[in-house]
């Protein structure tokens, strides 16, 4: 079956640095992408990896491993508007988006 | 308007109730989807639409019934729900479903409350 696993929760201080972690097993691999999604509110596109290598965008980059089947987002300097839920989703070898179930990140003054 | 709009954002039905939830984009994309969010769960695809078309539709139950009469306008027809069907209902659209480069955007959903 096709699986994407990310932690369900994480906490982090203002200011800070976080680093969510995103790994994969699906038939086949065509990119990854990270969304951001506030209570309430739509998913919004945050990156995009087809290749191999960090992807970085501000204060939000974007790693991925393909022979690992691994990604991570790293945000840095830590904002109260940056408490939101993250999703993983991969593009599978049908062209399917496969979706994780997202990480809460909850932010601390 | 711009983007993916969805109406209505919050919606309590009972189990014999038959309701419809409409989303319409403005991005001029050629595809269009449904999800249904439940907490701490992957999000879940129910129906794709491509050019009007149907393309995709996952082993939905028969009680909900899409309509997609253009490639602007989609809706979920609902009728005889179960509590478990209680959840947020996503729209997105894109425009190359076939592609590899296939980012979504998304509507703001509808929050279903089925009593």
């Amino acid at each position: 079956g096709q699986n994407i696993d990310q932690p369900t929760e994480m906490t982090a201080t203002e200011g800070a640095i976080v680093q969510i972690n995103c790994t994969y097993q699906t038939s086949g691999f065509n990119g990854l992408f990270w969304y951001q999604q506030h209570a309430g509110e739509a998913p919004t596109f945050l990156s995009y990896n087809v290749l191999d290598g960090l992807e970085e965008k501000g204060r939000f980059s974007s790693f991925l491993s393909r022979s690992k089947g691994y990604s991570y987002l790293l945000l840095k300097e830590l904002q109260m508007k940056d408490s939101a839920s993250y999703l993983c989703a991969v593009t599978d070898s049908n062209y399917q988006l496969i979706w994780g179930a997202g990480t809460k990140l909850i932010i601390k003054p | 308007e711009t983007g993916v709009t969805q109406t209505p954002r919050h919606l309590v039905m009972g189990m014999t109730n038959k309701k419809s939830l409409k989303c319409e984009q403005h991005l001029g994309h050629n595809a269009m989807y449904w999800y249904k969010q439940s907490a701490k769960k992957p999000l879940e695809l129910m129906f794709v639409y491509n050019f009007k078309e149907q393309t995709e539709n996952n082993s939905v139950p028969s009680r909900f019934s899409p309509e997609c009469p253009n490639s602007s306008h989609l809706f979920l027809h609902l009728h005889t729900l179960q509590p478990e069907d209680s959840a947020l209902y996503l729209c997105a659209s894109s425009q190359d479903p076939g592609g590899d480069y296939n980012e979504q955007f998304f509507g703001p959903g509808t929050r279903l409350t089925v009593l």
